[in-house]
């Protein structure tokens, strides 16, 4: 059953220090998305990636998130320095270039202290 | 992509259909509707998106109004692994655009199931 895989599952970290999530997209699958929910913003979308090339980062706070795709098999997001108002569940998605369907992962909780 | 409205909360007994409105008055000529859900502690579900023309697969139904203003989810046979949060999103189509995939997701509907 193929899925999205996001490590780590669960991450603290202490404000100043550097996080960097991945993804594993489903095989195949040429875009890739990055969401973050929280209680007061709900699902946002961060980045996302078409063949491996950024398409939109607007939602990113540029001055510490960055984006990328070293390769069609793993997407990172990284954060530097961290900070409290980062704390979120950082979803990854997929999708196929013909399709309509994007799959997401379970997400990376992250609680920065 | 067009805005939707959806009410915040529902309640629905086990076994019985739910059924979830959204609203989506602005939506454009080939604008798709789509539904996700999230479970607790989960990453959002595809459950089924539509164009015109009811849907309906393994999971649900997807009923959209003749003039594509509104549609409803209907989970025919409701189970306690059903309550979750079911967001209703219209969204352009193409693959080749720039903005294919962006789902924007709003609040949603928080569905209980109930015994």
């Amino acid at each position: 059953d193929a899925r999205v895989t996001q490590t780590p599952r669960h991450k603290v970290t202490e404000m100043g220090q550097e996080v960097t999530m991945r993804c594993q997209p489903i095989l195949g699958h040429n875009t890739v998305f990055w969401y973050r929910q929280t209680m007061m913003q709900g699902l946002e979308l961060l980045a996302y990636f078409r063949n491996r090339a950024p398409l939109d980062d607007s939602g990113m706070p540029k001055d510490r998130f960055s984006a990328e795709m070293p390769d069609a098999t793993l997407a990172t997001l990284k954060i530097q320095p961290s900070e409290p108002r980062d704390s979120a569940v950082y979803f990854c998605a997929s999708g196929p270039l013909i399709g309509n369907t994007i799959y997401f992962g379970e997400g990376s909780w992250l609680t920065v202290v | 992509d067009a805005k939707t409205t959806q009410p915040p909360s529902m309640d629905c007994a086990e076994g019985r259909a739910a059924n979830l409105p959204c609203n989506h008055s602005t939506i454009s000529g080939n604008e798709y509707v789509y539904w996700y859900r999230q479970i607790h502690s989960q990453g959002p579900q595809y459950i089924i998106h539509g164009l015109k023309n009811n849907e309906t697969n393994e999971m649900a139904s997807l009923i959209i109004t003749e003039d594509r203003k509104s549609s409803t989810l209907i989970l025919p046979h409701a189970t306690l692994r059903d309550t979750a949060v079911y967001y209703c999103i219209v969204r352009a189509p193409g693959a080749g655009g720039t903005s294919y995939g962006k789902l924007t997701f709003g609040q949603g509907t928080i569905l209980t199931v109930h015994p």
